[in-house]
């Protein structure tokens, strides 16, 4: 069984970079597609992008300019980095199993944008 | 990208009744490339529909869904009270992918 963990921190200063990992255990990398999603408090669900594990990606136009996701298989993660940060960026941030249809998630990790 | 709009914002039920939810695509969700999530408070979403009308692995039967092009239902026959959440479409036929705004299902 696929569980997925996500890290990072709790709070980050607005015009910073929000640094998360997901870890990835019971299961490989390789050959699937990973994906970031977040969720602003009391508000619904934003696809953030994913990436295969090969490095190819897709992006959320919305946050395209200021997003990268990568992915190292030999370290089991994969990881996001959101630059110049606002409040609006404050949410739960999810990783998950997929390019599409998500099974797998991780239990998110609030990250709150704030001085 | 897809807009994707849920009906209605909440629904009022009591325990073993039906539920049915609604999420309509401002343009065609192509292959049926819809699915449908709960979540709980505190909780990661819960895959329980992919394909508009394949469940999931561990999903009770009394989860249905189904449609295609831009109209799309979710049915829980007989509403249990682990039922009671909130649950969201998203479609992933087109990219960016998209989730609708959700409707919570609510104890009457």
């Amino acid at each position: 069984q696929v569980q997925l963990q996500e890290s990072g921190p709790g709070l980050v200063k607005p015009s910073e970079t929000l640094s998360l990992t997901c870890t990835v255990s019971g299961g490989s990398l390789s050959n699937d597609y990973w994906s970031w999603i977040r969720q602003p408090p009391g508000k619904g669900l934003e696809w953030i992008g994913y990436i295969y594990s090969t490095g190819s990606t897709n992006y959320n136009p919305s946050l395209k300019s200021r997003l990268a996701i990568s992915v190292d298989t030999s370290k089991s993660h994969f990881s996001l980095n959101l630059r110049s940060v606002t409040a609006a960026d404050t949410a739960v941030y999810y990783c998950a199993r997929g390019d599409g249809w998500y099974y797998f998630w991780g239990q998110g990790t609030l990250v709150t944008v704030s001085s | 990208e897809i807009v994707l709009t849920q009906s209605p914002g909440t629904l009022s039920l009591s325990p073993g009744e039906r539920a049915t939810l609604s999420c309509r695509a401002s343009q065609s969700v192509s292959s049926s490339y819809l699915a449908w999530y709960q979540q709980k408070p505190g909780q990661a979403p819960r895959l329980l529909i992919y394909g508009a009308s394949s469940r999931a692995t561990g999903i009770p039967d009394r989860f249905s869904g189904s449609g295609s092009g831009t109209d799309f239902t979710l049915t829980i026959s007989r509403l249990e009270p682990e039922d009671f959440a909130v649950y969201y479409c998203q479609q992933y036929g087109s990219s960016p992918v998209t989730f609708g705004q959700g409707t919570k299902v609510e104890i009457k």
